[in-house]
């Protein structure tokens, strides 16, 4: 069975703190996708990155930044210099390939606050 | 603009009634799903669909049906059955490519309470 945990439930810091959200991950396909996706208080959900399961490198978008470890079945999260609009809730999220029906899913979400 | 809609964006459901929730989309895509989103729990599957016409149960489809006519919707029924409805309920869908496995777009939601 698929499995994402996201051991931290909340997390606090100030602004321009680095952050980092954990994921681990349980599955037993050889091919995987990962995700991360932010959800602000408006309630969307806005996609920020998928990652398959044969391509380990790292990846950094201006403040973001992710680490992707097959050994330890971990996709982390950080955040550089957090910022106070960087506070949402984070989801990590897993599927298997499209013909298993394309399904993400998600661990219970890290709410972060980055305060002033 | 393309996207998901998702109407109304709050409902109230009395005892023993069945409320519809809306899920259209105008990105072309051939897959939808549904979600249901508990405080602390994450977001659940409820049902999912990737043609018309076709349509599988998630992990929480008691209570839930469905229905995939046309390709852009993709509604929500919860019935009296559904004891616990309170909830915010999420509407997702994406492309169709063999070669990878495409992000899912997601609706603004739906907040669904029990009078």
């Amino acid at each position: 069975a698929q499995k994402v945990t996201q051991a931290q439930t909340e997390i606090s810091v100030v602004e321009k703190e680095d952050v980092t959200l954990d994921c681990v991950y349980e599955t037993r396909d050889t091919t995987y996708y990962l995700f991360w996706y932010k959800q602000p208080p408006s309630g969307e959900l806005v996609f920020l990155i998928r990652r398959n399961s044969f391509d380990e490198q790292n990846e950094i978008s201006g403040r973001y930044s992710w680490n992707f470890q097959k050994s330890t079945s971990s996709f982390n999260f950080t955040i550089t210099a957090s910022q106070v609009v960087d506070s949402a809730v984070y989801f990590c999220a897993l599927s298997g390939d499209y013909n298993q029906g394309g399904k993400l899913i998600f661990g219970q979400g890290t709410e972060l606050s980055v305060k002033p | 603009d393309g996207g998901i809609t998702q109407s109304p964006k709050y409902l109230f459901r009395k005892e023993g009634q069945n409320v519809t929730l809306s899920c259209e989309q105008n990105l072309n895509h051939d897959a939808m799903y549904w979600y249901r989103q508990d405080p602390g729990q994450g977001l659940r599957l409820i049902y999912y669909s990737q043609i018309v016409n076709d349509f599988q149960k998630g992990d929480i489809a008691e209570g839930y049906s469905v229905s995939r006519e046309k390709k852009e919707s993709f509604p929500l029924t919860v019935t009296s059955a559904q004891k616990n409805p309170t909830a915010f309920y999420l509407c997702a869908s994406r492309g169709v490519r063999v070669s990878t496995n495409e992000k899912l777009f997601f609706g603004s939601g739906t907040q669904l309470s029990v009078l």
